[in-house]
């Protein structure tokens, strides 16, 4: 398996712009989650999925951020429109509702200007 | 709601010496406890987790922790460092919705000096 699979892996947008990032999760995998990584908040929960349905955004931070995953093997995430303090490193991590361990992809790293 | 203190920063041990990395969890019940590892420009890949019973659990890489709840801590352990357990470290606790929301801690870098 190719594991969590993100993309792309670094962004660089100006102040703004839309930007949408990409996961494909785990084959079989029926849990999503998007966290975002930063050096003052540290790893923050922002939405995550059950069979393609949010069960839980209250970790978005504000409305220009959304979330969508059409199918199962599927999921972005947007930021509309963009601002600096987006700046973070952006994982998917998905998981089998059998399983306790999340699995997670490399990360993409959004950079705003 | 829960939450995870890792009270170190940074840290650094010689090749071949042994490490403890400090996690301190606030939950008022039994927690989930997790510590996970981040190799630079890798996502994070699970070490060891705790649900119940044994409190002392071995994880890879030769990785260990010990629930203590008098201490609310989940330590995490090494016998003899390698260069390559160079990394940040994460601990992390689910708490109401057991391990749907993870609340990470602030992590800990690891440096190996030789």
């Amino acid at each position: 398996d190719a594991g969590v699979i993100q993309s792309p892996r670094h962004e660089v947008t100006e102040m703004g712009q839309e930007v949408t990032l990409r996961c494909k999760p785990i084959s079989g995998h029926d849990y999503l989650f998007w966290y975002r990584q930063t050096m003052m908040r540290g790893l923050e929960l922002l939405i995550y999925f059950n069979n393609n349905v949010p069960i839980d955004d209250s970790g978005m931070p504000e409305d220009r951020f959304s979330a969508k995953m059409p199918n199962a093997s599927f999921s972005t995430l947007k930021i509309q429109p963009s601002e600096p303090r987006d700046s973070a490193v952006y994982f998917c991590a998905s998981r089998n509702s059998q399983a306790t361990e999340a699995f997670f992809g490399q990360g993409t790293r959004l950079t705003v200007v | 709601a829960q939450s995870v203190t890792q009270p170190d920063i940074h840290i650094t041990v010689s090749e071949g010496a042994s490490l403890e990395l400090r996690c301190n969890y606030s939950y008022g019940a039994t927690p989930y406890l997790f510590w996970y590892v981040q190799s630079p420009g890798q996502g994070l890949q699970l070490l060891l987790k705790y649900f119940s019973g044994d409190t002392l659990v071995q994880g890879i890489k030769g990785f260990e922790a010990e629930f203590k709840r008098s201490q609310s801590s989940f330590n995490l352990r090494k016998p003899s460092v390698h260069w390559s357990d160079a990394a940040e470290y994460f601990c992390a606790v689910g708490g109401d919705t057991g391990f749907q929301k993870l609340v990470f801690g602030t992590g800990t870098r690891l440096l190996v000096s030789p």
